[in-house]
């Protein structure tokens, strides 16, 4: 199956700082997802990218597909933007998670 | 209307009990999707419906049953669970499009049902 692999693992930020997730995957996909998970495990869908470039607020991510990786960028990190952030890949339905970046911002 | 709702919250069962997990959506998707999580671990796919027939199985114990009944439900049938069956159990859904149906897109999530088992 897909191999995805995100990094890091974990991050700690000061409250305004910027910071990027990576995700590599080892496989085309149709679909490609980054989800921020809440402490109560709601996950948030943030963006559906399986190419190009989105941007929404502070947040914006591009995936290369014909690289096989994806980045999500926070800008101006907040508080609230503490959680697990995942990226997920699919392809005829088949869904796999990387492992998730855990983000702590600090006040 | 965005929303995928899950129900219940929070349950607990003993080892011989038998209960259902529900999942709802009304976006009119035709992909439906049970996941589990356990803590500190990413969801791990269990099963999709495709146009209310059983399209994935991904090698889940007999002891989780899933069904669904209509377009807009998903159910899961749970019996005779291990202590390990302990997780959030997480319903997505999605909409499915191409000519052969399939193509599934972006994935919309419920909050979760947590199960403890006991």
């Amino acid at each position: 199956g897909i191999q995805v692999e995100q990094s890091p693992p974990d991050l700690i930020l000061q409250e305004g700082a910027n910071s990027t997730l990576r995700c590599n995957f080892s496989d085309s996909v149709n679909n490609l997802q980054w989800f921020h998970q809440n402490p109560w495990g709601q996950l948030i869908n943030l963006f559906y990218i399986p190419s190009g470039t989105k941007q929404n607020g502070r947040l914006s991510a591009t995936t290369v597909a014909t690289e096989r990786y994806s980045l999500l960028y926070i800008s101006s990190s907040q508080t609230t933007d503490s959680g697990v952030y995942f990226c997920a890949l699919s392809n005829a339905g088949k869904s796999t998670f990387g492992d998730g970046t855990t983000l702590t911002v600090k006040p | 209307d965005t929303e995928v709702t899950q129900t219940p919250k929070h349950l607990v069962m003993g080892m011989t009990n038998k209960k259902s997990l529900k999942c709802e959506q009304h976006m009119g998707h035709r992909a439906m999707y049970w996941y589990k999580q356990k803590a500190k671990k990413p969801p791990e796919l269990m099963f999709v419906y495709s146009y209310e027939k059983l399209s994935i199985n991904e090698s889940v114990p007999s002891r989780f049953s899933p069904e669904c009944p209509n377009s807009s439900l998903l159910n899961l049938h749970l019996h005779a669970l291990q202590p390990e069956d302990s997780a959030l159990y997480l319903c997505a859904s999605s909409q499915v499009t191409g000519t052969s149906g399939s193509s599934y897109n972006e994935q919309f999530f419920g909050p979760g049902t947590r199960l403890t088992v006991l």
